[in-house]
C-alpha cells in the first residue's frame, strides 16, 4: 500500500520569501507523484507531476518539485511567493500501473503575509 | 478546458434525509471519483467509476452509494444522512490514461443537522 505524509499542516511565510512544502511517501512499487493546489472556495487543480525522467519538475505559477527516490520525498518549492499563493497544497501518489486510486496527503495550508 | 460541475455549492439537510449530490463532466472522461475533504484528513476516496454502470468502493464507502447511468454524470447518494457526513464533497474526473491528472469540481459543502 502507498501512503503520503505532509509534515507541516500550516506554513506562514512573508511575501517574496522562498518556501518549501514537504512531502514524503511510502511505497513498495513504482509511483507517480503530484502536487495539487486548492484556492479558497475552489476545487483542486494540478500544479505539477512527476512520472519519469528528470527528477526536477517545473509546474505552473513558478513552482517546482524535486523527486528524491532515496529519501522518498517530493518537496515543493518556490523561490519567491506572492500573496496570491495563499492556498492549501496537497501532495498525492498513485501506483504507476494497475490502479487509478490516488492517495492524498493531509494538506499544507500556505499563508503568505504582506 | 474540462468542466466538472457540481450541482450545489452549499447544501443543508436534516438527519435521516436522503441526499443526492450530482456531478456532470463535459469531456467524455472514463473515470469519475467522489472524495470527501475534512480538515486534517485530506481527501478520502468514497467511490469511483471507470465506466457507465461500473463502480468500485474507495476507502470510506459506508453510508454512501453511487449511480452512473450516463458517462457524463456521476451521482453520490447518502441513503440516510447523518451528522458525521457533514463535510466538503469533491467530484473529480480523469481521462483513463495512466498517470493523467484529476479534474475537480468546485465542491459541495454539505451540512447535516
Amino acid at each position: 500500500a502507498q501512503s503520503v505524509t505532509q509534515l507541516d499542516s500550516q506554513v506562514p511565510v512573508f511575501e517574496e520569501a522562498p518556501v518549501e512544502l514537504r512531502c514524503n511517501y511510502s511505497s513498495s512499487v513504482s509511483v507517480y507523484l503530484f502536487w495539487y493546489v486548492q484556492y479558497p472556495n475552489q476545487g483542486l487543480q494540478l500544479l505539477l507531476k512527476y512520472l519519469s525522467g528528470s527528477t526536477l519538475v517545473k509546474g505552473i505559477n513558478g513552482f517546482e518539485a524535486e523527486f528524491n527516490k532515496s529519501q522518498t520525498s517530493f518537496h515543493l518549492r518556490k523561490p519567491s511567493v506572492h500573496i496570491s499563493d495563499t492556498a492549501e497544497y496537497f501532495c498525492a501518489v498513485i501506483r504507476s500501473s494497475g490502479t487509478y486510486k490516488y492517495i492524498f496527503g493531509t494538506g499544507t495550508r500556505l499563508k503568505v503575509l504582506a | 478546458d474540462v468542466k466538472v460541475t457540481q450541482s450545489s455549492r452549499y447544501l443543508v439537510k436534516r438527519t435521516g434525509e436522503k441526499v443526492f449530490l450530482e456531478c456532470v463532466q463535459d469531456m467524455d472522461h472514463e473515470n469519475m471519483f467522489w472524495y470527501r475533504q475534512d480538515p486534517g484528513l485530506g481527501l478520502r476516496l468514497i467511490y469511483f467509476s471507470y465506466d457507465v454502470k461500473m463502480k468500485e468502493k474507495g476507502d470510506i464507502p459506508e453510508g454512501y452509494s453511487v449511480s452512473r447511468e450516463k458517462k457524463e454524470r456521476f451521482s453520490l447518494i447518502l441513503e440516510s444522512a447523518s451528522t458525521n457526513q457533514t463535510s466538503m464533497y469533491l467530484c473529480a474526473t480523469q481521462t483513463g490514461q495512466g498517470g493523467e491528472k484529476l479534474f475537480f469540481g468546485s465542491g459541495t459543502q454539505l451540512s447535516v443537522l
